[in-house]
């Protein structure tokens, strides 16, 4: 059973850099999507971007200036940076699998998510 | 971007009565090189990561109870809970995968 942990602060200061790590375990990494989505408290989901196990990446046009995502295989991790917070990226971030190996799929397994606060 | 906005916000249903939750595309999510429709429907508890229920608008997901069916085509789509169990209170999005990903807001699904 495939199973994914983000981990990270909990907490970030404004201006600064949001990181977050996705471990996947019980599979590989290779052969899929891997998602990070997020959902500010009280709102709905919002998905941030991809990155392909190959390292090809695609972000959320609202939020690309911003985000950078990155993969190591040899750790089966993939990571999220999000730099320049404000208190408007508060929110709990979830990472998530592509159900097959296309770029166009739903997402079949996710993270337990981990709930970041931009705070000072 | 496609927009997808849900309706209703939120209702109430008494146990073992259906549900039904609609869902519109501000296009098309149906490709026409291979006729499939890129809905899915996903049930989130609090606490919980989203559960992945529904997709290709109407294919149920493994293990999913049968009380729960996707339908539509185009830009309509409704997610219908045919006899509500206690436990299928959540918040129930609708998110098209044909352009990127893109979520509707959400429709809260309670007892009455």
């Amino acid at each position: 059973q495939v199973q994914l942990q983000e981990s990270g602060p909990g907490m970030v200061k404004p201006s600064e850099t949001l990181s977050l790590t996705c471990t996947v375990s019980g599979g590989s990494i290779s052969g899929y999507y891997w998602s990070w989505i997020r959902q500010p408290p009280g709102k709905g989901l919002e998905w941030i971007g991809y990155i392909y196990y190959s390292g090809n990446t695609n972000y959320n046009p609202s939020l690309k200036s911003r985000v950078t995502m990155s993969l190591d295989a040899s750790k089966n991790q993939f990571s999220l940076n999000l730099t320049s917070v404000t208190a408007a990226d508060t929110a709990a971030y979830y990472c998530a699998r592509s159900k097959t190996s296309s770029s166009r799929s739903p997402f079949e397994y996710w993270g337990q998510g981990t709930l970041v606060t931009v705070s000072s | 971007d496609i927009v997808m906005t849900q309706s209703p916000e939120s209702l109430a249903v008494s146990l073992g009565e259906r549900a039904t939750i609609n869902c519109k595309s501000s296009q098309s999510v149906l490709s026409s090189s291979n006729n499939k429709t890129y809905l899915t429907w996903y049930q989130h508890k609090p606490g919980q990561p989203p559960k992945l229920l529904i997709y290709w608008a109407s294919t149920r997901e493994f293990g999913v109870p049968d009380r729960f069916s996707g339908s539509g085509s185009g830009t309509d789509f409704t997610l219908t809970i045919s006899s509500l169990q206690a436990e299928d209170v959540a918040v129930y999005y609708c998110q098209q995968y044909y352009s990127l990903w893109t979520f509707g807001q959400g429709t809260k699904v309670e007892i009455k």
